[in-house]
């Protein structure tokens, strides 16, 4: 059984590009949640897509952006990237009901220069 | 505003030693406390917690939830060098959906 899988695991982007970042939830999980990991921090929560739809959102400017397919996968988008952009962000996959447990995938590194 | 506040930061022991890994929260509306492990890139799930009073427990790892003193506790025994990690406290209250709330997080490093 795959668990929560992200792309690519690393890149490097310039400041004011913009960046896609890929997440495929467990097998099974419907509900996909971005959250940003500063070094030595705990991850903040950015949003959450269930049914395709943006149902939570954390306190992230409107450059941060995302999407969920009809096959529960999901991509955030960073557009005028900042270098305090930098950080890994990690994708985590829940099950549908009333299931707090959720798993997170590797991470994708983003460095911004 | 919610908060989770992990302690101690980090943490050195001996292989062998038993720690005790403190989180304690202000949350409103809180629903359950989860513990994660991170050694490099993902938290792996442990535990999460939702009543007061009751052990969870997984070998050597242990955790325990204090709703009135809004405080949980992540005990390892017989640590291990394996052990060695990041490890994540998480709340989430019944308003914000099913977003996590995490706190900075305890290093361990356990030494031979």
């Amino acid at each position: 059984d795959a668990g929560v899988t992200q792309s690519p695991t690393h890149l490097i982007k310039t400041r004011g590009q913009q960046v896609t970042l890929r997440c495929s939830p467990k097998s099974g999980h419907d509900t996909v949640s971005w959250y940003q990991q500063a070094l030595g921090q705990g991850p903040q929560f950015i949003f959450q897509y269930y049914e395709e739809e943006e149902r939570q959102r954390g306190n992230f400017p409107d450059r941060f952006s995302g999407h969920q397919f009809p096959n529960y996968s999901s991509e955030l988008n960073v557009n005028a990237l900042l270098l305090g952009d930098s950080a890994l962000y990690l994708c985590a996959s829940r099950a549908g009901g009333n299931s707090y447990e959720q798993y997170f995938g590797p991470g994708t590194r983003l460095t911004v220069t | 505003e919610d908060k989770v506040v992990q302690s101690p930061l980090s943490l050195v022991v001996h292989e062998g030693d038993t720690v005790t890994l403190n989180c304690s929260y202000e949350v409103t509306n809180f629903r359950s406390l989860l513990w994660y492990k991170q050694e490099k890139k993902a938290p792996t799930f442990l535990f999460m917690l939702t009543s007061s009073g009751i052990e969870k427990k997984s070998g050597r790892l242990s955790s325990i939830l204090d709703k009135k003193e809004l405080f949980s506790i992540l005990n390892i025994t017989a640590t291990q060098t394996g052990d060695s990690a990041v490890y994540l406290c998480a709340a989430s209250n019944s308003n914000s959906g099913y977003a996590l709330n995490f706190g900075k997080g305890t290093s361990l490093l356990v030494t031979p």
